[in-house]
């Protein structure tokens, strides 16, 4: 089945505590996003990958890091997690940047920063 | 810059009503419109999308939009309600390097 994975879902963790939520797709898609999504405020962009080895800064990536050294697989890397980085987290898809190309979201990561 | 506003943040409607989800865009380029539906607990669909062409567009379970260009608009409409539709819907416009500039959401809860 065509998809988009995250893992955890569920994530609870303390301030400054270095974690990482991953991405994975199983579709040979060439473009992977990550968002967050805050109540009031709809889905921002924190990071975003053309191709492996090519990734760039979106709206909100303050705190964050990606890496994208498989097609499969685009990391988000929390180094010290602050309250403010309790959010829900989706990753997303597609085959490439053209704007006919749908992107696939996966299931969403809930974290709590304390 | 491009943006969304989706009008109404939360929608009560009876099972069987129609409804009609409201969504303003701005853009000075391309419009390329999509409305996500995210059920309870679950990640976003794809409803439907406004790429060119006709004007309305049908998506899945039984909703459709109408892009207009003049009021700058991409309203969601579905002629008949059912318990199964309450979610949030997120109305979205394409931005650089297909990042999608999404709307604060707009509940919609279905009452039987």
């Amino acid at each position: 089945e065509a998809q988009v994975t995250q893992n955890p879902r569920y994530l609870i963790t303390v301030t400054g505590k270095k974690l990482t939520v991953t991405c994975s797709q199983n579709m040979n898609h060439e473009y992977m996003s990550w968002y967050r999504q805050d109540p009031g405020l709809g889905l921002r962009q924190i990071y975003y990958s053309m191709n492996v080895e090519v990734t760039d800064k979106g709206d909100v990536p303050e705190g964050y890091k990606v890496s994208r050294k498989e097609k499969r697989n685009f990391p988000l890397i929390l180094e010290s997690p602050s309250p403010n980085q309790t959010s829900l987290y989706f990753c997303a898809s597609s085959l490439t940047l053209g704007h006919y190309n749908e992107q696939f979201f996966g299931p969403g990561t809930r974290l709590t920063v304390l | 810059a491009q943006s969304v506003t989706q009008l109404d943040s939360q929608v009560p409607v009876f099972e069987e009503a129609p409804v009609e989800l409201r969504c303003n865009y701005s853009s000075s380029v391309s419009v390329y419109l999509f409305w996500y539906v995210q059920y309870p607990n679950q990640g976003l669909q794809l409803l439907l999308k406004y790429l060119s062409g006709s004007t309305l567009v049908k998506g899945i379970n039984g909703f459709e939009a109408e892009f207009n260009k003049s009021q700058t608009s991409f309203h969601l409409r579905k002629p008949s309600v059912h318990i199964s539709d309450t979610a949030e819907y997120f109305c979205a416009v394409r931005g650089g390097y297909n990042k999608l500039i999404f709307g604060a959401g707009t509940r919609l809860a279905v009452h039987p």
